[in-house]
């Protein structure tokens, strides 16, 4: 059965701070793994992963991915009152992609 | 260009009545997926479709739901008799055809207040 696994649950962090946020997973038939923000409405996107090894940034925000630890991890650096969310990770299998619950993140100011 | 527009946005059914909820993908997207969000859980896959075509409806409850991306219009996820369980917010996704299917954009989503 696959399996996705975040942690932590919640993160409760002053604005400045840097945050990591795991995902360790257990997928068949794996193809890439997807990060995407949820505020109060949709999730937006954020990152596909799929090389191991290869970081990807974008502005504070950075992931990478061990496919053979079966591992992602998503960093924050910096962090705004803004980036108050839940991060979802999401591997995606045959275009299903399954969902973790989710780390709720809360950046006080 | 406008994103995965989904309505409505709210919905209230009494217990026994019809969900419609409705789903337009993102221009040149054939691609759409619905998924379920339960209070304080995470997404929950339900169902793929092509244009006229159910790909994967794996995670679809076997009664009272089903799917439907017509050649023309919407994509319409129904639900028929709803229970209160049903209550969640449902979400639609879309993704562009060959070699980019993985990254999927989501819509507003529709949350559904069953009484």
């Amino acid at each position: 059965e696959d399996k996705v696994v975040q942690s932590p649950l919640s993160l409760v962090v002053h604005e400045g701070d840097t945050v990591t946020l795991n995902c360790s997973y257990e997928v068949t038939n794996f193809r890439s793994l997807l990060w995407y923000k949820q505020e109060k409405k949709a999730p937006t996107f954020l990152f596909m992963l799929t090389s191991s090894g290869i970081e990807k940034k974008s502005g504070r925000l950075s992931s990478i991915l061990d496919k053979k630890e079966l591992f992602s991890i998503l960093n924050i650096t910096a962090t705004q009152t803004g980036d108050s969310a839940i991060y979802l990770c999401a591997p995606n299998r045959d275009d299903k992609i399954i969902f973790g619950k989710g780390t709720r993140l809360h950046i006080l100011p | 260009n406008a994103g995965v527009m989904q309505n409505p946005r709210h919905l209230v059914r009494r217990r026994g009545q019809e969900a419609r909820l409705r789903c337009s993908p993102m221009k040149g997207h054939s691609h759409v997926y619905w998924y379920r969000q339960l209070p304080e859980e995470g997404l929950k896959f339900m169902v793929y479709l092509q244009k006229e075509n159910i790909i994967d409806e794996s995670g679809m409850p076997k009664e009272r739901f089903s799917a439907e991306f017509p050649k023309e219009g919407p994509s319409i996820l129904r639900i028929q008799q709803v229970v209160r369980g049903d209550s969640a917010a449902y979400f639609c996704a879309s993704s562009p055809g060959q070699g980019r299917k993985e990254t999927q954009y989501f819509g507003p989503g529709t949350r559904l207040l069953v009484l």
